[in-house]
């Protein structure tokens, strides 16, 4: 199994500026993702976070409005970058290990006024 | 249309009523999630499954490959069990594709 928290739990943020979001998982894991749940709506994926290498995004997310790093195969971290209220959103870090289901991290509540 | 279509969107139950949700897919998939968030965000993985069934206490999934489809069951319902539930294919080996989610509400 595998247990992931996430920092901060929530922050209201101004448009313009920029939050990072810490992921930290309790082992090693290969395959790291994050999602983004707009209100009312299911999860979309933003990104696979690789570690050593760039993220690899999902159609319609770029790495300039979200980059992600990966320093080690435990962490990974998301910027939301020059917010805006339609960013307002929860962010979720998931992980899935071999032959195993998946775990979510608790997301980030995120409103952007 | 959506790769995954879940039935119905909104359910609500009285306290002991069997409960079932269903989960229609178009893509090909390796296997399938069912996840359930509570209000709080949160989301946990119930079952991750293949083929056939599995069961969790008062849960049940199945999952019939050929007609891409699965069901969730969930027997002697429980106001506890009041939460969204997520069908989620895996396609290929990386990328989940999530349903819209069903809420369930049971009521005492």
């Amino acid at each position: 199994s595998a247990v992931i928290s996430q920092k901060p739990s929530r922050d209201i943020c101004q448009r313009g500026t920029s939050l990072t979001i810490q992921c930290q998982v309790d082992s090693q894991v290969t395959m790291m993702f994050w999602y983004r749940q707009q209100p009312g709506q299911s999860l979309t994926l933003i990104a696979t976070a690789n570690q050593g290498s760039e993220a690899t995004y999902e159609s319609g997310f770029v790495i300039d409005k979200f980059p992600i790093s990966r320093p080690n195969l435990t962490f990974s971290t998301l910027t939301v970058s020059n917010m805006s209220p339609e960013d307002s959103s929860i962010y979720l870090c998931s992980v899935r290990l071999p032959e195993e289901t998946q775990y979510f991290g608790p997301g980030t509540r995120l409103l952007v006024l | 249309k959506n790769e995954v279509e879940q039935s119905p969107q909104n359910l609500t139950a009285q306290e002991g009523e069997f409960i079932t949700i269903n989960c229609s897919y178009s893509v090909g998939i390796s296997a399938l999630h069912w996840l359930q968030q509570h209000p709080g965000g949160g989301i946990v993985s119930l079952f991750m499954l293949s083929s056939g069934k599995k069961k969790h206490g008062r849960l049940i999934a199945t999952i019939n490959i050929q007609e891409k489809h699965s069901s969730l069951h969930i027997t002697a319902s429980h106001p506890r069990d009041s939460a969204v539930y997520i069908c989620a294919p895996l396609r290929g080996a990386q990328k989940l594709v999530f349903g819209q989610g069903t809420r369930l509400t049971i009521n005492p």
